[in-house]
């Protein structure tokens, strides 16, 4: 079955700690893009890539780092330099330029809730 | 960054009710897409819009992309209690070339009484 995983489903930490979200996709996407979504805020974009080893800047990068090693993974750094982490955290991916489909449609994760204590 | 323009911001129900919301830009799209989000999952693709004019039905949901493309349109016909969540529209300007980035309204949160 094909899909987009995210894990775990809820994190705590504790302030000052660096924390690392997971989200996998098995649908041979070339784009994966990370989201923060805060109450009446909608998705703000953090980060995204449009193919491995590359990553561009989203609106509101400060305070994250990510890496694209892998076509299917995308994971997301948290650092303490980010001042208020604690959101709801959605990853997403686009289908590849070659699948003749309109390639800006994003399919979600079902999202990690992160909690700093 | 940019953003939509998306209202109602809220809107209060009874079932069976007819429910019309809408999404406007200030620069010229290519793409418009209305997403659902049920409370603490990820937001779900309803329909796609890629042409100026055009009116695409999934199931209840109605959807058209604007003639001056800067503007995209949901109904939902004959509510039911699982409508309730958050629409979102979306979309992709017109000079974003290759980048795949997507621009968000706000949202648009639905509650029905049955």
């Amino acid at each position: 079955d094909g899909g987009i995983t995210q894990s775990p489903k809820y994190l705590f930490r504790k302030e000052g700690q660096n924390v690392t979200l997971s989200c996998e996709q098995n649908l041979n996407h070339d784009a994966m893009y990370w989201y923060r979504q805060d109450p009446g805020q909608g998705l703000r974009l953090i980060y995204y890539s449009q193919i491995v080893n590359d990553f561009q800047k989203g609106d509101i990068a400060e305070g994250y780092s990510v890496s694209r090693e892998k076509k299917e993974s995308f994971p997301l750094t948290v650092t303490s330099a980010q001042k208020n982490p604690t959101a709801f955290y959605l990853c997403a991916s686009s289908m590849p330029l070659s699948s003749g489909r309109p390639y800006n449609e994003q399919f979600f994760g079902p999202g990690t809730r992160l909690t700093v204590l | 960054g940019q953003q939509l323009n998306q209202s109602p911001q809220s809107m209060f129900i009874q079932e069976g009710e007819d429910v019309s919301m809408n999404c406007t830009s200030s620069s010229i799209f290519n793409t418009w897409l209305w997403y659902k989000q049920d409370p603490g999952e990820g937001p779900v693709l309803l329909i796609a819009l890629y042409k100026a004019g055009e009116l695409t039905s999934n199931g209840r949901l109605t959807a058209q992309f604007g003639i001056t493309r800067k503007d995209s349109f949901l109904n939902i016909s004959a509510s039911i209690p699982s409508d309730v969540g958050i629409y979102f529209c979306a979309g992709q300007s017109y000079n974003a070339g290759n980048n795949r980035k997507l621009i968000w309204g706000l949202g648009t949160s639905l509650a029905v009484n049955p």
